[in-house]
Formats: structure tokens, C-alpha cells, sequence
């Protein structure tokens, strides 16, 4: 089962900031958080990953809280082409590549 | 870079045949692994190699196998296709095996079965 709890469907506008959140109360230390999205079944996009610090890059930022239970991922500036499935992930740390999807977020941008 | 490449793109098979899906992983990557997604069951977890062993198996039947090969390019086979079988299959390559190493997909393999 996925680790991970995340709301079913969210809207943004065009423009403004798609914050995304994800509950992953028991990750453990040697475990990360992961953010893929999908668009209209295309293959999952990595995004961003984390292990206990934020992170930057060009697509989005990722916030981890202090006790890492929780995190959000950060779409600055959303445009109609970021609507897609989000998924929060915690992905192990050492030995495998496994990936337990839930059901993710859906997106909607709207104009 | 080239990114993850899957031949076929789509495929329509007949109930009972078997079907073999190809996947080339990024230049570098040594890890593999492959996924089922559904509308019922979503994404899920199909297997996953590394430096042409298999590492770790999901919760599928015998029919579903898989193998890698010395280049790091793999493929999956699927024998006596039912049609529940019907599916995106993707892969993914990473550099290595764990968390540390971003994981990336390819577009994915349309499976019909008939």
C-alpha cells in the first residue's frame, strides 16, 4: 500500500502558485520523498525529491516539514500545461527502485 | 541525452498469445524496472533489475518475466495473455538502485488485448 495521502483533485489559476500537499506520517529516515506527475497517460515526469531539506529546481520546490510527516510541493507560477496527476511517493533509500504510486492529485489549471 | 525509449508503442494481441515489450534504458543507467497501470489498479509494480539481476518482484503471476541484459536494456514478456491484461507498461531507468538516483520513464508500451 502507498504511504502517502493526498487530496483527490485541486484547482489552480493560471499564474498563480499550486501548492500540493502530501501526509506521509510514517516515512522513516532512510526513506525520501518523491514527486512524479503524469500527463494524460503519458509516462510519470520526475519532478523533485527530498530527504529532510527543501528543494529547488526549475520545475518546483519541494517543502518538508521538520518532522517530515508532511510535505508540499510548490508549482510557482502554474500554467494550463501543469495540469496533470501529482504523486507524492516515499521512495527507499538504498537497494531498490521500487515506486508504491497512490492515487495522486489531480490538477486542474484553469484560465 | 536520450531518455528512456519503448518499442512498441502500441500493440493489439490476441487472448492466449504472448508478447514480449522492449525498453532501453538511459545511456549510463543500470537499473530497470517496470510498472502496470490500469484504470482500476492504477500504477503498480512489476519488477525491477539491476546490473541484469532481478532485484525485486511484484505481486504478479508467473506470466508476467522479465529480464535484462548486459547493455542494461531490458525486456518483459507476458505469456498467455488474458484480457485483463490490457494495460500501459512503462519503464524506468536510474543510475543505480535506491533513492539516491532519480528515476526516469519512458512513454509507455499500449497493450490491447483481444
Amino acid at each position: 500500500d502507498a504511504k502517502t495521502t493526498q487530496p483527490p483533485s485541486m484547482d489552480c489559476a493560471e499564474g498563480r502558485a499550486a501548492n500540493l500537499p502530501c501526509n506521509h506520517s510514517t516515512i522513516s529516515g532512510n526513506e525520501y520523498v518523491y514527486w512524479y506527475r503524469q500527463i494524460h497517460s503519458q509516462g510519470p515526469q520526475y519532478i523533485i525529491h527530498g530527504l529532510k531539506n527543501n528543494e529547488t529546481n526549475e520545475m518546483a520546490s519541494l517543502i518538508i516539514t521538520e518532522d517530515r510527516k508532511s510535505s508540499t510541493l510548490i508549482l510557482p507560477h502554474a500554467t494550463l500545461r501543469d495540469t496533470a496527476v501529482y504523486y507524492c511517493i516515499v521512495r527507499a533509500r538504498y537497494n531498490t527502485d521500487k515506486l508504491i504510486f497512490g492515487t495522486g492529485t489531480r490538477l486542474q489549471v484553469f484560465p | 541525452k536520450a531518455g528512456v525509449t519503448q518499442t512498441p508503442r502500441y500493440l493489439i494481441k490476441t487472448r492466449g498469445q504472448q508478447v514480449t515489450l522492449s525498453c532501453s534504458p538511459i545511456s549510463g543507467h543500470r537499473s530497470v524496472s517496470w510498472y502496470q497501470q490500469t484504470p482500476g489498479q492504477g500504477l503498480q509494480f512489476l519488477f525491477e533489475y539491476f546490473s541484469e539481476t532481478q532485484r525485486n518482484k511484484g505481486n504478479f503471476p508467473g506470466r508476467f518475466s522479465g529480464r535484462q541484459f548486459s547493455n542494461s536494456r531490458s525486456e518483459m514478456n507476458v505469456s498467455t495473455l488474458e484480457l485483463g491484461d490490457s494495460a500501459l507498461y512503462l519503464c524506468a531507468s536510474s543510475l543505480g538502485a535506491g533513492g539516491t538516483y532519480e528515476q526516469y520513464f519512458g512513454p509507455g508500451t499500449r497493450l490491447t488485448v483481444t
